[in-house]
């Protein structure tokens, strides 16, 4: 699976958008974007997955550039309880389908 | 809503000692999975069990671990002896087999051997 690189820490005000980057340079073709992200104290908790498309759910957005080679997730309000590790993560599925997490993104959002 | 269920939340163990974590995955999730996660990095694979199979213990220290799930529903992760750098935090997760679909994380089982 293709290595991801992520910022160890962001800083994002209550009622504002997150963005979170992820570099995925050495993506290739049938690997999807993950992100996870884990509150403190809890077990990772499953955001979005997109292979090519923009993705949005409930819970966020995901923009993937038309080189795959980067992509960021966004959270469109977020609040307090979106203070946590945010871990970006890329996957080829099938039979390999397993989450190998790096060090992730400390988010915190101040009021 | 179905969650994975780990239990103990917490345990303290004395070098040398054994201890076994449980996990009861989410109901018709075939795939389960251990995850090691030490202070301040991301979660660790140790081992991948499709039903009642082994698919990926390759980052399982065997000389001390060891993982079952018998009946291919819930499954026990065992250290024997424990050690000071197993302090820790044990994670199960399961999901769906096959194909891209999310995983559903346990609370975790915190482990301090001292």
């Amino acid at each position: 699976d293709a290595k991801t690189t992520q910022p160890p820490s962001m800083d994002c005000a209550e009622g504002r958008a997150a963005n979170l980057p992820c570099n995925h340079s050495t993506i290739s073709g049938n690997e999807y974007v993950y992100w996870y992200r884990q509150i403190h104290s809890q077990g990772p908790q499953y955001i979005i997955h997109g292979l090519k498309n923009n993705e949005t759910n409930e819970m966020a957005s995901l923009i993937i550039t038309e080189d795959r080679k980067s992509s960021t997730l966004i959270l469109p309000h977020a609040t307090l309880r979106d203070t946590a590790v945010y871990y970006c993560i890329v996957n080829s599925g099938g039979s390999n389908y397993k989450l190998t997490f790096g060090k992730g993104t400390l988010l915190t959002v101040n009021p | 809503e179905a969650e994975v269920a780990q239990s103990p939340r917490y345990k303290i163990t004395e070098k040398s000692q054994a201890v076994a974590f449980w996990c009861d995955p989410i109901s018709g999730h075939a795939t389960l999975y251990w995850y090691r996660q030490i202070l301040g990095q991301g979660p660790e694979l140790l081992v991948q069990f499709q039903d009642e199979s082994v698919v990926d213990d390759s980052q399982l220290p065997k000389d001390r671990f060891s993982a079952e799930r018998l009946k291919g529903v819930d499954s026990t992760l065992k250290i024997q002896p424990a050690e000071l750098g197993d302090s820790a935090m044990y994670l199960c997760a399961s999901s769906f087999p096959g194909g891209h679909t999310e995983a559903f994380f346990g609370q975790g089982t915190r482990l301090t051997v001292v």
